[in-house]
Formats: C-alpha cells, structure tokens, sequence
C-alpha cells in the first residue's frame, strides 16, 4: 500500500528561527508530485509547495523550501525565519497511484510558533 | 470570494438521521474530491468526480453514503442513517485538469463541514 509517514506529531519553534518537518513515502512510480499542504486553525488547508520528483532541485516558495532525496523517499519541509502565522497542522502529501490525482496524505506535524 | 464553499460550516445530528452537505467548487475547475479527517489524522478520499462523472470511490464510501453532481458544478454529500463513527471533518476540494502528460494536481480546499454524530 501506498503510504505518508510524518514521524513528528509535534515540533515547536521559535519566532524568526529554522524547522524541518519531515515526510517519507513509499511509491513504485518514478515521475509523480509531492506536496506540502498547511492547515491552520482555521481549518481551511492551502499548498504551501509542491516537487516534481523528476526534477532534481529542490523546490523553494519564499521562505518554504523543501529537501527531496528522490532514493531514499524522503520529501522534508524547511521553514526558514518563522513566523506566528506559521502555525498550524502540515500534511505531506502524494497522489495514489492510478488514480486521477486523489491524494494520500499523512497524519501531519502540528507546529507551534513561540514568541 | 472565489474559493471553495462548503456549506452547512457545522452540522450535530442524531444517531440515526439523515445529513446532507453541499459544495461548491472553483468555478473553472472540473475536477471534486471529497474527503473525510478525523481528529489527529491527514484527510482520506472518499469520492471524485470529473464534471458530472463519478469516477473513482474510496473503500470507506459505504452504501449509506452517496455524492452527486448533477450538473457539473456544485456536489452534495449525503449520509444515510448515521452513525457516530461518521463524525468528523468532511472536506471538498477542487482542481482544474491535468497538465500535459504528468498529472499535476493542485487541489484546493473549502472550509469543511464538521459534523457530530449524537
């Protein structure tokens, strides 16, 4: 079975300080995209950012960037000067194999923000 | 606002009843997926359409659960008989179509609609 594997349920950051988040995954495929989506307390998720795994550098959006290590299926999230917007719930996400793009997602890092 | 809606926001309902939700997609986009999150879990597919084209439906799309989109546009979502396992965070999202021969799918999500199953 396809699979999203967030290993930290939680982290916390200070304000203006860097976090990774991190995301492995496990497909057959070998072109496919992965995402990061943010759910803030709102409850309303928005993309954050998205690879391409055939391309071999890492996406980056302002100050999100990721760390995509294609073998060993790793996809991690970097937010560099953080912020107290930042906080919220992030999901990593792919799309299933087959399907017309519906997502798998994992079970998501809550992140919290200190001032 | 040209969002994704969804609509009731909340819904408590009893064991037993019927609930149905609506949503309304990007106007554009033709692609509508429905998912269901629990508390402490990422969102789960439940069913997606394609215009007016149910075209794939997740495991835990059981009988009692049925989705329409009559003409394209807006989706409902209804649940027969429910039940308290069905209480959770039910999300629609939308998507325009693929691009080029990848399919690169951006969706974008509404609010949801919480519903508490009694």
């Amino acid at each position: 079975a396809q699979t999203v594997t967030q290993s930290q349920p939680e982290m916390s950051v200070q304000e203006a300080e860097t976090v990774t988040l991190s995301c492995t995954y496990d497909t057959s495929e070998s072109d496919y995209y992965l995402f990061w989506y943010k759910q803030p307390p709102s409850r309303q998720m928005i993309l954050v950012i998205r690879q391409e795994a055939y391309k071999q550098q890492n996406a980056t959006e302002n100050r999100f960037s990721v760390n995509f290590q294609k073998a060993a299926k790793s996809f991690s999230l970097k937010i560099s000067d953080s912020q107290l917007g930042d906080a919220a719930m992030y999901f990593c996400a792919y799309p299933k194999r087959g399907s017309q793009g519906n997502l798998i997602f994992g079970k998501g890092t809550k992140l919290s923000v200190k001032p | 606002d040209t969002g994704v809606s969804q609509d009731p926001r909340h819904k408590i309902t009893k064991r037993g009843q019927n609930v149905t939700f609506r949503c309304d997609p990007i106007s554009e986009h033709n692609r509508l997926y429905w998912y269901r999150q629990t508390l402490g879990q990422g969102p789960e597919f439940l069913t997606y359409f394609q215009n007016e084209a149910q075209l794939e439906k997740s495991r835990l799309l059981s009988d009692r659960f049925s989705a329409e989109r009559p003409k394209g546009s807006f989706s409902t979502l209804e649940i027969q008989r429910t039940e308290q396992g069905d209480s959770a965070m039910y999300l629609c999202a939308s998507s325009p179509g693929t691009s080029g021969g990848l399919s690169y799918n951006e969706q974008f999500f509404g609010p949801g609609t919480r519903l508490t199953v009694l």
